[in-house]
């Protein structure tokens, strides 16, 4: 089947550092990826919706100049989480999909910041 | 009501037991609804789709309730394998894969 990977599936950094977390399909253009967020105990939130080409569309209350969201190839969307504080830490995980297809995640991203 | 209202849990119950999670949704339109695994952090993993009134697959079994605004998760002869945690979700508005999910019920099989 399709294969989504997202890397890194740690990180611990500093407060006030950016981090980057990719999101790659690997045998399908993804044409649409999701970013989601869950903290222990919750429920996926939905962060944003990333089209390839454009401009990502960001759900209610999520910081748009605080995540980054880059979708510049069909293979390839980025989430930076810039300036990170110790409330950003979390299971950041995205799913992907090609012309509304099957939808694919990727295996998400623990992020500890200290 | 929340989009997607599931009981936390946790359900603990001995091996080959039957067990059923509920999971109540808000938005009438919506056509499909999914039932994920998760375990401790990692990705979900599509368990059952359910489109009409239900959906059956070896030990799983999962029923929709339209009148009620409810899908339901059975699992019968459960495994020590079955523990973790099964969320609910469904298509928000504007996308056939943009889901909405239930925080998700806590299953803990134990021998």
């Amino acid at each position: 089947g399709a294969v989504v990977s997202q890397h890194p599936s740690w990180v611990i950094c500093k407060s006030g550092t950016s981090v980057k977390i990719e999101c790659r399909s690997l045998d399908f253009q993804a044409t649409t990826m999701f970013w989601y967020r869950q903290f222990p105990k919750q429920s996926l939130m939905l962060m944003a919706t990333s089209n390839e080409g454009s401009k990502a569309t960001y759900e209610q209350g999520v910081e748009k100049d605080k995540f980054l969201i880059n979708h510049a190839s069909l293979t390839l969307s980025t989430l930076t989480v810039t300036s990170a504080h110790p409330e950003d830490s979390s299971f950041y995980i995205c799913s992907a999909t090609a012309y509304n297809e099957k939808l694919f995640f990727g295996s998400g991203t623990q992020l500890s910041v200290l | 009501r929340k989009e997607v209202e599931q009981d936390p849990g946790p359900f603990n119950v001995p091996e080959g037991a039957t067990v059923a999670f509920n999971c109540t949704y808000s938005n009438s339109a919506s056509q499909s609804f999914f039932w994920y695994r998760q375990d401790c952090r990692k990705e979900p993993k599509l368990l059952m789709s359910v489109y009409s009134s239900g959906n059956e697959d070896g030990r799983f079994t999962a029923q929709l309730n339209r009148a009620s605004q409810y899908i339901s998760l059975l699992i019968r002869d459960s495994k020590l394998s079955d523990s973790a945690t099964y969320l609910c979700a469904y298509p928000l508005s504007g996308g056939y894969n943009k889901l909405i999910f239930g925080a998700g019920t806590r299953l803990a099989v134990h021998p």
